[in-house]
């Protein structure tokens, strides 16, 4: 169990509808990533979050978005859904973000499916 | 554009067996190694990681070995055994400004046989 938490599990939706994805990171971690997994893009990098404030954006597309609130918890917002936005969806953590050779904590993932 | 090339794509040994997995990198502002091993169902878990100042690391069973004039890097595991059966991510980031997340190679699925 690597400490950070992700829900929902699972989530089954339609095409153009929007989900939210919640992560809660390590205890005392500050930074949050989100990644996702897919058969022919593989794990991607999504976007980062330091401390409340975006810091790094990876390969988001413009119906992505994600925040950082208060208490560290993320939440990773998909709108316009696609089938091609079927994926798993990691959230990862790690104790400050501001180098790019800290341990990265992933999350069990969240499953989405878009029918 | 894909910054870290991964091979081979899967990968059968006995057990006992010494699996290795390569990968190759472009971008010269990668500064940090990791490889992240993922079992079905779950996320991906931190193995061994490598900085570009040592050419090999140990820890347990698994050790990298680093050529940064190649800019290549490998992943080996000694006495392979079944539960090793998974599939392994390398990855690679920097610490020089700009996206901090990790770029992954596309995995490679290995199965030990027993």
């Amino acid at each position: 169990d690597s400490g950070v938490t992700q829900t929902p599990k699972h989530l089954i939706t339609a095409t153009g509808q929007r989900v939210t994805l919640r992560c809660s990171p390590r205890s005392g971690d500050l930074s949050v990533y989100w990644y996702q997994q897919s058969l022919d893009q593989g794990l991607q990098f999504l976007i980062q979050y330091y401390n409340g404030e975006e810091r790094a954006k990876g390969n988001i597309l413009e119906r992505f978005s994600a925040q950082q609130f208060p208490d560290l918890h993320s939440e990773l917002n998909l709108s316009s859904l696609e089938l091609g936005d079927s994926a798993l969806y990691f959230c990862a953590s790690s104790a400050t973000g501001l180098t790019g050779q800290e341990t990265q904590y992933f999350g069990p993932g969240t499953r989405l499916l878009v029918l | 554009q894909q910054q870290v090339k991964q091979s081979p794509q899967s990968l059968i040994v006995q057990k006992g067996g010494i699996p290795i997995i390569n990968c190759a990198y472009e971008n010269t502002a990668f500064d940090y190694f990791p490889w992240y091993q993922q079992f079905p169902g779950k996320g991906p878990a931190l193995l061994i990681a490598i900085r570009p100042d040592v050419s090999e690391k140990k820890e347990g069973r698994f050790t990298i070995s680093f050529n940064k004039s190649a800019k290549q890097f490998s992943l080996h595991i000694m006495d392979s055994q079944p539960g090793d059966s998974a599939t392994y991510f390398c990855a690679a980031s920097g610490s020089g400004g700009g996206a901090d997340g990790l770029t992954f190679g596309k995995g490679t699925h290995l199965i030990i046989q027993p």
